[in-house]
């Protein structure tokens, strides 16, 4: 089955610190892997995307993402955390076999501590 | 949000009443998604359109129906509204499904009492 994995419900880093968000997929061929964040009462914006190419993608408010084929990871990563980037972020797959919908994993919430 | 509006943006209804959510969007994107997002389920997708009057099921399609007569806008019916549909639902667009980014609606919570 095909899936996604967000491992951790939630994430605690103090400000300043480098921060990771684990994200682990499960598709059939080539993946299209996906990073979007939610600020409370907000709806979704996109931060980055993995197509093909360049294992490290850069995106949105200083964050990037490493696409790792052998241990099917794209752990999102930003060099110094702010309080601001405190939110939740989701992690999400194309389905290739199944009319390219999105598979999303469940959400880490991120906390980021003055 | 990348000129996606939804309306209502809060709503309280009572048990078997019907509900009609309203997503429209300025940027003439092909594809148009519903989805309802939940503590411990993430973000299901309960119907899509891939064109005018061209809609298909999601994972969570059961006691939901979809319209879309113009690009720009996708409705979703709760036909005889349960609290097991309270929720928060989120409109998305894309210009090609999968493949490309989605843009995401500020969401409308829903309240079935």
């Amino acid at each position: 089955a095909q899936s996604v994995a967000q491992p951790e419900d939630q994430v605690n880093v103090a400000e300043g610190n480098p921060l990771t968000v684990k994200c682990t997929y499960s598709v059939s061929g080539n993946p299209y892997l996906f990073w979007y964040v939610q600020y409370p009462n907000r709806g979704l914006q996109f931060l980055l995307k993995y197509i093909t190419g360049d294992n490290l993608v850069k995106g949105s408010y200083g964050f990037e993402a490493e696409f790792n084929k052998s241990q099917t990871s794209f752990h999102l990563k930003k060099p110094s955390a702010l309080v601001s980037d405190s939110a939740l972020y989701f992690c999400a797959v194309v389905n290739a076999g199944n009319n390219r919908k999105l598979i999303w994993g469940l959400g880490t919430s991120l906390a980021v501590n003055p | 949000d990348a000129g996606i509006t939804q309306s209502p943006r809060h709503k309280v209804t009572e048990t078997g009443t019907p509900v009609t959510l309203r997503c429209h969007q300025t940027e003439n994107h092909r594809y148009m998604y519903w989805y309802r997002q939940d503590p411990g389920h993430g973000l299901r997708l309960i119907h899509y359109s891939y064109g005018v009057k061209d809609t298909d099921k999601g994972e969570v399609s059961d006691g939901y129906s979809v319209s879309r007569s113009k690009t720009e806008d996708f409705l979703l019916t709760l036909e005889s509204a349960t609290s097991s549909q309270t929720s928060v639902y989120f409109c998305a667009i894309s210009e090609i499904t999968g493949y490309d980014t989605q843009y995401f609606g500020p969401g409308t919570r829903l309240t079935v009492l």
